[in-house]
């Protein structure tokens, strides 16, 4: 299957700092990636969608201007928590859709660890 | 609301027996159908998808789905206690990019 990339694995922060988050798409190019979001023993939450070169769409209840999402290339997608505060720590996962001819899948990446102090 | 449905489990089967997974679905147009697994504390990680009714197999595990009864499920076949995970069903829904996701089953193969 397609491989996709997540930088970095783990951080750790104080309360009030921003982070930024980057996804790629390393063998193949998405023009559609999408973040979510999971607490402990919770299911996955999708946080956005992100389409290269436009705007990302995010779901009821995220905060666009907290979670800044930059769809920059066909294989990069970045997610900027802005201000953090230990109730965003959470794990937050990017997946990354590949189309083919009849066929379209969404590969995730191995997820970022988020724990804010 | 479109939802998708899994028996939260978990479900218990011994090492070698066939273990099958059960997922509903509420929107009729709904196109496209993946089982993830997702190990204790990883990322998902794709095992199947499946398009069109009927049953699509893929070394030891199948996906079966059938459109009319809004109903997809996964065999494992030969279980190993290395398949011991949760098991996330996703479907997309029709018109939309967005895949949705069940709950999850979580499974234990014991040796």
């Amino acid at each position: 299957g397609a491989v996709v990339s997540q930088h970095p694995s783990w951080v750790i922060c104080k309360s009030g700092t921003s982070v930024k988050i980057e996804c790629r798409s390393l063998d193949f190019q998405a023009t559609t990636m999408f973040w979510y979001r999971q607490f402990p023993k919770q299911s996955l939450m999708l946080m956005a969608t992100s389409n290269e070169g436009s705007k990302a769409t995010y779901e009821q209840g995220v905060e666009k201007d907290k979670f800044l999402i930059n769809h920059a290339s066909l294989t990069l997608s970045t997610l900027t928590v802005t201000s953090a505060h230990p109730e965003d720590s959470s794990f937050y996962i990017c997946s990354a859709r590949e189309d083919l001819i009849g066929r379209e899948t969404q590969y995730f990446g191995p997820g970022t660890r988020l724990l804010v102090l | 609301q479109k939802e998708v449905e899994q028996n939260s489990g978990p479900l218990s089967v011994p090492e070698g027996a066939i273990a099958s997974l059960n997922c509903t679905y509420s929107d009729r147009g709904s196109q496209s159908f993946f089982w993830y697994r997702q190990y204790s504390g990883k990322s998902p990680e794709l095992i199947m998808f499946i398009y069109s009714n009927g049953d699509k197999e893929d070394g030891r595990f199948t996906a079966q789905l059938n459109k009319a009864s809004q109903y997809v499920s996964l065999l494992i076949r030969d279980s190993q206690p290395s398949d011991s995970a949760t098991y996330l069903c996703a479907v997309r829904e029709g018109g939309s990019e967005k895949l949705v996701f069940g709950k999850g089953t979580k499974l234990t193969v014991n040796p």
